[in-house]
């Protein structure tokens, strides 16, 4: 069974830092996702990204946040200039967006704590 | 604000029974919607979607959809200890790059 990956399960950053958090998407889809989920809270949209290019994004996905699909696998979410209030759970997804239901599945996660 | 509401819970259900959750939505242009279960420290495992009008059923699930009442609804059969976790509703924007909208699910708790 395809599975999107992401690596690292667990990171832990000073505030200021940089940090890049990967993903491994499923290897046929097209589509790519980064979500957050603040402890207790919901899960957010940050940003869609297809054919090399951000497709959308939402409020929270300021100048400080960039992506990026290096190479044929890779896709990658970049923080610049952490702060406390980045701490949370950042998923990524894909989907193949063929036809509807255009069917999302989402990686293990990455635990983002700013310190 | 587009918005996917759901009751938080606890849902509690012996096991055995059936769980029923149910979620509104408000934005008309959705167009797929999904059930993903979570458990605690873990991400989103979608387990149904749900495109047109009507029931659709996998296994111990049902999910319905009725679109002019903008209301999805999720039904876990002869549930089970291991179906505690929390469900989350989502619903797609075709017009925002597919992005998932979710709402802040709801807990069920199967009792044995």
């Amino acid at each position: 069974e395809p599975e999107v990956t992401q690596t690292p399960s667990h990171q832990v950053t000073q505030m200021g830092q940089e940090v890049i958090l990967r993903c491994v998407p499923i290897s046929n889809h097209l589509y790519f996702y980064w979500y957050r989920q603040i402890l207790g809270q919901k899960v957010e949209f940050l940003v869609s990204f297809y054919n090399n290019e951000i497709s959308e994004k939402s409020e929270i996905f300021d100048d400080q946040f960039s992506v990026e699909r290096p190479d044929g696998s890779n896709f990658t979410l970049k923080i610049r200039s952490t702060k406390l209030e980045d701490s949370a759970m950042y998923f990524c997804a894909s989907s193949d967006g063929r036809s509807p239901p255009y069917e999302q599945y989402f990686g293990p996660g990455t635990r983002l704590t700013v310190t | 604000q587009k918005e996917v509401e759901q009751n938080s819970g606890p849902l509690s259900v012996p096991e055995g029974a059936i769980a029923s959750l149910n979620c509104t939505y408000s934005d008309r242009g959705s167009q797929s919607f999904f059930w993903y279960r979570q458990y605690s420290g873990k991400s989103p495992e979608l387990i149904m979607s749900i495109y047109s009008n009507g029931d659709k059923e996998d296994g111990r699930f049902t999910a319905q959809l009725n679109k002019a009442s903008q209301y999805v609804s999720l039904l876990i059969r002869d549930s089970q200890p291991s179906d505690s976790a929390t469900y989350l509703c989502a619903v797609n924007v075709p017009a925002a790059g597919n992005k998932l909208t979710f709402g802040g699910g709801t807990r069920v708790l199967v009792k044995p």
